[in-house]
């Protein structure tokens, strides 16, 4: 069954500290990869895409197509990170028809 | 540029009521998307148009569940009759592209409507 996982619920660091979301999938076929993210009180943005192979806000996340895993990164995590963060791959040829992880809560204490 | 707006932002109604809710999207946007999260639950898909057609209704959970896109504009997704389970966040987001299925298409998501069935 294709499905995506995010193993972590909750993420609770300290500024300045490294900071890794976790996230598996299980599709068929190249699917492509996203994070989105949802601060408080705001909407449910996009945060980065495999495909453009870019850093935003100091996150970056690398595509394992062997572990099946698109895990997101940041060396020096700061308070304003704080965020629910969402994993979500799209099957080839599905449209914008994104599936989304559980989720992960991120909580970046000073 | 106005983002995606969605109205009511919060609705509380009883078992067996009928809600509407609204997505008006980006101006210019062909491609236009329902998703809800149940609580507790992951996000899900539940239907996509493509200017006023559905391109894919597969998420729809059930015949109590109707969306429409007159005119290829706004849309509305109508519960009739509501149960205890519709409970959650409906979002809509919309996306430009005129193929939807070229890669990485970013999507604009609207604030949410909070729906209680009590």
């Amino acid at each position: 069954a294709q499905r995506v996982t995010q193993p972590e619920k909750l993420l609770s660091v300290f500024k300045g500290a490294p900071v890794e979301l976790k996230c598996n999938y299980s599709y068929s076929g190249s699917p492509e990869l996203f994070w989105y993210v949802q601060y408080s009180r705001q909407r449910l943005q996009l945060l980065l895409r495999h495909i453009s192979r870019e850093s935003i806000k100091g996150f970056t996340a690398d595509l394992n197509k062997g572990e099946t895993s698109f895990h997101l990164k940041k060396p020096f995590a700061q308070e304003e990170d704080s965020a629910m963060y969402y994993c979500a791959p799209r099957p080839a040829a599905a449209g914008n028809k994104l599936t989304f992880g559980g989720g992960t809560r991120v909580l970046v204490k000073p | 540029e106005a983002g995606v707006t969605q109205f009511p932002s919060h609705s509380v109604i009883e078992k067996g009521q009928t809600v509407t809710l609204r997505c008006d999207p980006i101006s210019g946007h062909d491609n236009l998307y329902w998703y809800r999260r149940v609580m507790g639950k992951e996000i899900k898909f539940l239907l996509h148009f493509v200017k006023e057609s559905k391109q894919d209704e597969s998420g729809m959970p059930n015949n109590r569940f109707l969306a429409e896109r007159t005119g290829g504009t706004y849309s509305t997704l109508k519960v009739q009759p509501a149960e205890l389970e519709d409970s959650g966040v409906y979002f809509c987001a919309s996306s430009q592209g005129r193929q939807h299925t070229l890669p990485a298409e970013k999507l604009f998501f609207g604030s949410g409507t909070q729906l209680s069935v009590l």
